[in-house]
């Protein structure tokens, strides 16, 4: 079956430490990759995609993620996160037949001041 | 652009309820996708409309359903509810149809609580 794990639950960083989230995803076709944010109390945001070309892609806020194929990856990084940055990450792929986004359980990321 | 809008953003019923969310997507936006969030299940695929068609459903039993009207606004039906149910209920609209290339944009959601 098609899935999505996001191997931290909870990260506690300190502000202006890096971050590095990991995605892995099952499917062995061609992919759309997303990472959506949740911040407290507001509704999922994109915060970057991937479809095609560089697998190092840019999104909002200073966050990046590189699409690694063989390793059916798509870790999101950030070098120096801020307070602002507390909110829950969720990884999601789609297939490129499907419609249906496949989302991971998601992230807590905690920054303290 | 206004976002997607769903109503009611907080919903409390009974077990055996039946009930009824709505979501406005985006202006021009004529594909929508609705999506249950639970803690323990995390976010799941429902069902996905496009002109007034469905065009795929998640693995979720008959009791829930969905239309699309001819403006893009589109209901979810919840028959029979369980407690189970209890979910924040999200919809997403995206300009085609929600498949390669294309980017859902995700409403506030329906808080439901079955009790």
């Amino acid at each position: 079956a098609q899935s999505v794990s996001q191997h931290n639950h909870h990260v506690i960083l300190s502000e202006a430490a890096s971050l590095e989230l990991g995605c892995n995803y099952s499917y062995g076709g061609t992919v759309n990759l997303f990472w959506y944010v949740q911040y407290p109390g507001q509704h999922l945001q994109l915060l970057l995609k991937y479809f095609s070309g560089d697998p190092l892609v840019k999104g909002i806020k200073g966050f990046e993620a590189e699409f690694i194929k063989s390793k059916f990856s798509f870790n999101l990084r950030k070098p120096s996160v801020q307070w602002s940055d507390t909110a829950e990450y969720f990884c999601a792929f789609r297939s490129q037949a499907g419609t249906a986004l496949i989302f991971g359980k998601g992230t807590t990321l905690s920054v303290s001041s | 652009k206004a976002g997607v809008t769903q109503t009611p953003r907080y919903l409390i019923k009974t077990r055996g309820q039946q009930v009824t969310l709505s979501c406005s997507p985006i202006s021009g936006h004529r594909s929508v996708s609705w999506y249950q969030q639970t803690p323990g299940q995390g976010l799941q695929f429902l069902f996905e409309y496009f002109s007034e068609t469905q065009r795929n459903k998640g693995n979720f039993p008959g009791r829930f359903s969905g239309r699309q009207f001819s403006n893009s606004r589109s209901e979810m039906n919840v028959s029979t509810l369980e407690l189970g149910d209890s979910a924040l209920y999200l919809c997403a609209s995206s300009l085609a149809p929600a498949g390669s290339q294309e980017t859902q944009y995700f409403g506030p959601g329906t808080r439901l609580l079955v009790l």
